[in-house]
């Protein structure tokens, strides 16, 4: 199963492009990396999910070279509103549907 | 409102008093998991279904136990709810559970459970 590693905290600026890296060695030939975004006592709400290269939405870039062993997800321009705990997620593949979450990067956008 | 539902969303209990977390999807899925949030330890998964009658176990299975009779249904049991089983826990959902598929979780709210 595919473990993931992110930096603990981030701190940011109102305004500023964030990168937030992902580092998932193991990942299989199958697995989908997904980002979710969490605030504080709430669930997990999902923000963008990919397979190789690139892929955006409105309010999420996450990019995937081509090892595939680590993503970085992008957030243009963030507001305070974006300060929140950001996962990194690999699927399961070979049919055991496991989810690991790892423990997450702590996103503080200061103003 | 495609949502994922659960009850209660907060519980305080004693040790040994068997309690169920009762989580309902109305979007059809097929995949469903329980996962608890601990601080420091992220989130981790205790039981997962890809389907009606279908369960197996995450990461922290030990003291839970999960039935899948709908497939809109999915309970979280405690049979003897100890104090390290004080969390924060989280019901979700999939269309797919693998891994080649472009959808993601809905969590639900959460159930801020306690036992002393």
């Amino acid at each position: 199963l595919a473990k993931t590693t992110q930096p603990i905290s981030m701190d940011s600026y109102e305004g500023q492009e964030v990168n937030i890296t992902c580092s998932h060695n193991n990942i299989a030939t199958n697995d989908y990396i997904t980002w979710y975004q969490q605030f504080p006592s709430q669930g997990p709400r999902f923000i963008i999910q990919g397979y190789k290269t690139k892929v955006t939405n409105e309010v999420a870039s996450l990019f995937i070279p081509a090892d595939r062993k680590s993503s970085t997800l992008s957030l243009p321009r963030v507001s305070l509103s974006d300060t929140a705990v950001y996962y990194c997620l690999v699927g399961a593949t070979s049919g055991t549907y496991k989810y690991i979450f790892g423990t997450g990067t702590r996103l503080k956008v200061l103003a | 409102e495609a949502q994922v539902t659960q009850n209660p969303r907060y519980l305080i209990t004693v040790t040994g008093k068997k309690l169920t977390v009762t989580c309902s999807q109305n979007m059809n899925h097929e995949y469903m998991s329980w996962y608890r949030q601990d601080p420091g330890l992220g989130l981790r998964q205790i039981y997962y279904s890809m389907n009606v009658e279908v369960t197996d176990k995450g990461d922290v299975p030990e003291g839970y136990k999960v039935s899948r009779k709908e497939k809109r249904n999915f309970p979280l049991i405690l049979e003897s709810p100890s104090p390290n089983q004080t969390s924060l826990y989280f019901c979700a959902s999939s269309l797919s559970g693998t891994g080649g598929s472009y959808y993601g979780y809905t969590f639900g709210s959460g159930t801020r459970l306690t036992v002393v």
